[in-house]
């Protein structure tokens, strides 16, 4: 079975541009989380996505949004970046929602903002 | 509010050396417990999880075991390898919201000499 899948891998940006990142859950996962990994932060919860509902957000600003499609793929969104939005931003997909689900992580995209 | 902290590393050792690498929680009831392996360049691994009090996850020769009298998630193994040079991660699922958002402690960064 394949794993989560993220594109793009790598991505430069300017300030003020936005951006979008995609990733394509384990076949099966209904859930979606995105996190993301900073050195400064560590990895830090964004968002998670059920049935292509917003069930959770982490601390974060609004410029930061997502959205699921009803194949469960994900996309999120970061608008009017800003220097400090360089970092990896994993997705991670579970079958259920639930604290004992397991989620496994895609390979991340590194976005860098100049 | 519910935190994970994990001993600061980077731990350095021998190969055939005993690695454990310590981590405490804070939380609310009764959360899962995990630990993820993060290689080089790469997204988050499952390392092994547990999710009740007394529960011992084993994997790869990695075992941790749910304290909830001490309120730990101790990682140990009784021979690291070279290959086994990684950043490791210990997480909590959040408890007190039916998602599956995970709360991660800063990292330890393991590195094994041959």
């Amino acid at each position: 079975k394949a794993g989560v899948t993220q594109t793009p891998r790598y991505l430069i940006k300017t300030r003020g541009q936005q951006v979008t990142l995609s990733c394509s859950p384990i076949s099966g996962h209904r859930s979606v989380s995105w996190y993301q990994q900073t050195p400064g932060q560590g990895l830090q919860f964004l968002f998670e996505y059920f049935s292509e509902t917003q069930r959770n957000k982490g601390n974060f600003p609004g410029r930061f949004s997502g959205r699921q499609f009803s194949n469960s793929r994900s996309e999120m969104n970061v608008s009017t970046l800003e220097l400090g939005d360089s970092a990896l931003y994993l997705c991670a997909s579970s079958y259920d929602r639930g604290r004992q689900e397991t989620q496994y992580f895609g390979p991340g995209t590194r976005l860098l903002v100049l | 509010g519910n935190s994970v902290t994990q001993m600061e590393g980077p731990v350095t050792l021998s190969e055939e050396a005993f690695l454990t690498i310590n981590c405490t929680y804070t939380a609310t009831g009764y959360p899962s417990l995990f630990w993820y392996v993060q290689y080089p360049g790469e997204g988050l691994q499952l390392l092994l999880k547990a999710t009740k009090a007394d529960d011992k996850g084993s994997n790869k020769g990695f075992e941790a075991t749910y304290r909830k009298e001490t309120t730990s998630f101790h990682l140990e193994k009784g021979s690291v390898q070279v290959s086994d040079s990684a950043v490791y991660f210990c997480a909590l699922s959040r408890q007190g919201q039916a998602g599956t958002a995970l709360i991660f402690g800063k990292g330890t960064t393991l590195s094994v000499s041959s």
